[in-house]
C-alpha cells in the first residue's frame, strides 16, 4: 500500500528552527509537494521536489532523497503566523497526489 | 478576484437525504478535484476530472458522483447522506494533472450529516 508518515505534532519558539520530517512508500514517484494549511482554512502550496536536493525559498526549505523516500521541510526565522499544519504529499506514477495526515506545528513566544 | 469557490461554506444534512456541493473555478484550469479531509487522516480523494467531459473515482468515491460539464464548474453529489460523510470537503484545481503542478484549494466546506 501507499503510505506517507510525518509527525502529528511539533512545537517549536518563535525566531528558532524547525525540521517537519516526512516519509513515504508509493506506488511510482512524480515528485514530492509541502503544503500549510491554517485552521479552518484551505491548503496552500510552499514548495515542491522532484529532484534530490534542498529547495530553498525565503524562510522555507524543502529537502528530498528519494532513495530514502525521505523529505523534510526546514522553517527558519519562525513567526507566529507559522502556527500551521504542514502537509506532505507525494505524486505517485497514476500522478495523483497522495496525502499524509499533516503536522501541527505550534509556535511558542 | 481569480480562484476557486466552494458553496456552501457549511451545511448541515438530515440522512438519506440528496446533496450537491457546488465548486466553481476560473483559472482555466483543466483538472479538477474533490477531496474530504478526517481528523487525524490525510486528505482522501474522493473522484478528480483531468479536463471537460471526463471524471475519475479516486480513493474513495463511493456514495458520491460527479460531473464536469465544462471547464469551470465540478459539482460533488451525495445521493443519500450518510453519517459517515460527515467531514470538510476541499475542491481543488490544477493546471494540469502532471508534474510540478501545483493545486489551488477552495475554502471547504463543512458537511453534517446527522
Amino acid at each position: 500500500g501507499q503510505n506517507i508518515d510525518q509527525p502529528t505534532e511539533m512545537t517549536a519558539t518563535e525566531g528558532a528552527i524547525v525540521q517537519i520530517n516526512c516519509t513515504y512508500q508509493t506506488s511510482g514517484f512524480n515528485g514530492l509537494f509541502w503544503y500549510q494549511q491554517h485552521a479552518g482554512e484551505a491548503p496552500t502550496f510552499l514548495s515542491y521536489n522532484v529532484l534530490d536536493g534542498l529547495e530553498e525559498k525565503g524562510r522555507f526549505s524543502s529537502f528530498l532523497s528519494r532513495s530514502k523516500g525521505y523529505s523534510y521541510l526546514l522553517l527558519k526565522e519562525l513567526q507566529m503566523k507559522d502556527s500551521a499544519s504542514y502537509l506532505c504529499a507525494v505524486m505517485d506514477s497514476n500522478y495523483q497526489l497522495i496525502w499524509g495526515a499533516g503536522t501541527k506545528l505550534i509556535i511558542k513566544p | 478576484i481569480a480562484g476557486i469557490t466552494q458553496a456552501p461554506t457549511s451545511q448541515i444534512l438530515a440522512a438519506g437525504r440528496r446533496m450537491t456541493l457546488r465548486c466553481t473555478q476560473d483559472m482555466r484550469h483543466n483538472a479538477m478535484y474533490w477531496y474530504r479531509q478526517d481528523l487525524g487522516l490525510g486528505l482522501r480523494l474522493i473522484h478528480y476530472s483531468n479536463t471537460a467531459g471526463t471524471t475519475g473515482k479516486g480513493e474513495v468515491p463511493d456514495g458520491y458522483s460527479v460531473s464536469r460539464a465544462n471547464t469551470d464548474d465540478f459539482p460533488l453529489t451525495l445521493a443519500s447522506a450518510v453519517p459517515s460523510q460527515t467531514s470538510v470537503y476541499f475542491c481543488a484545481s490544477s493546471d494540469s494533472p502532471g508534474m510540478n503542478t501545483e493545486a489551488f484549494f477552495g475554502q471547504g466546506t463543512r458537511l453534517t450529516v446527522v
